[in-house]
């Protein structure tokens, strides 16, 4: 059964850094490019950041590039999600999700797995 | 990148009935690289459909998916209790991702 475990959410003033993780269980997870999609409260998905199965490739929304960086650790299944120079409209509900292949062109993909998702609150 | 419409922003219906969620994109998905996902209050999203209309493991044969282009259209032939929720639909034919606003399918 595939499984995705964040962790990492809580709060963070403006300007601040928080990294999040996702641990990954049920499926070889080498395999499968993955992604970080974001949930601001009471609204819609956004994709935040997509990376390939081997790491050697990673796409960034514009709204979080220069600031975030996305990475994977394929010997401990999890992937990462560093966020820098956190504003307030970072505020939401991050998800990591699966993709079915191991590199998403561009970094698009369908998502077939996702987690629960970790809150990040920026607010002083 | 690609802007996605859904309509309607809110759909009223009884279980046992038909309902029918559009989304339009700003230019074409290529290749109908368009899903649909389901959320449910307090829930990650579940995938429905992909390719625009070949079902996900595991979803009942009830929602069916449809389209090409522009014009991409959701069926849940008979709503069940349990398919009240929040449908997100996806293109992923270019980048960026992008996803629709949502129609919620509540219950009249």
């Amino acid at each position: 059964e595939v499984q995705l475990l964040e962790s990492g959410g809580g709060l963070v003033q403006p300007g601040g850094s928080l990294r999040l993780s996702c641990a990954a269980s049920g499926f070889t997870f080498s395999s499968y490019a993955m992604s970080w999609v974001r949930q601001a409260p009471g609204k819609g998905l956004e994709w935040v950041s997509a990376i390939s199965g081997s790491g050697g490739s990673t796409y960034y929304a514009d709204s979080v590039k220069g600031r975030f960086t996305i990475s994977r650790d394929n010997s401990k299944n999890t992937l990462y999600l560093q966020m820098n120079s956190l504003r307030a409209e970072d505020t939401a509900v991050y998800y990591c999700a699966k993709s079915e292949v191991r590199v998403c062109s561009g970094g698009s993909c369908y998502l077939d797995y996702w987690g629960q998702g970790t809150l990040v609150t920026v607010s002083s | 990148e690609i802007v996605l419409t859904q309509s309607p922003g809110t759909l009223s219906l009884s279980p046992g009935e038909r309902a029918t969620l559009s989304c339009r994109a700003s230019q074409s998905v290529s290749s109908s690289y368009l899903a649909w996902y389901q959320q449910k209050p307090g829930q990650a999203p579940r995938l429905l459909i992909y390719g625009a209309s070949s079902r996900a493991t595991g979803i009942p044969d009830r929602f069916s998916g449809s389209g090409s282009g522009t014009d991409f259209t959701l069926t849940i032939s008979r709503l069940e209790p349990e398919d009240f929720a929040v449908y997100y639909c996806q293109q992923y034919g270019s980048s960026p991702v992008t996803f629709g606003p949502g129609t919620k399918v509540d219950i009249k």
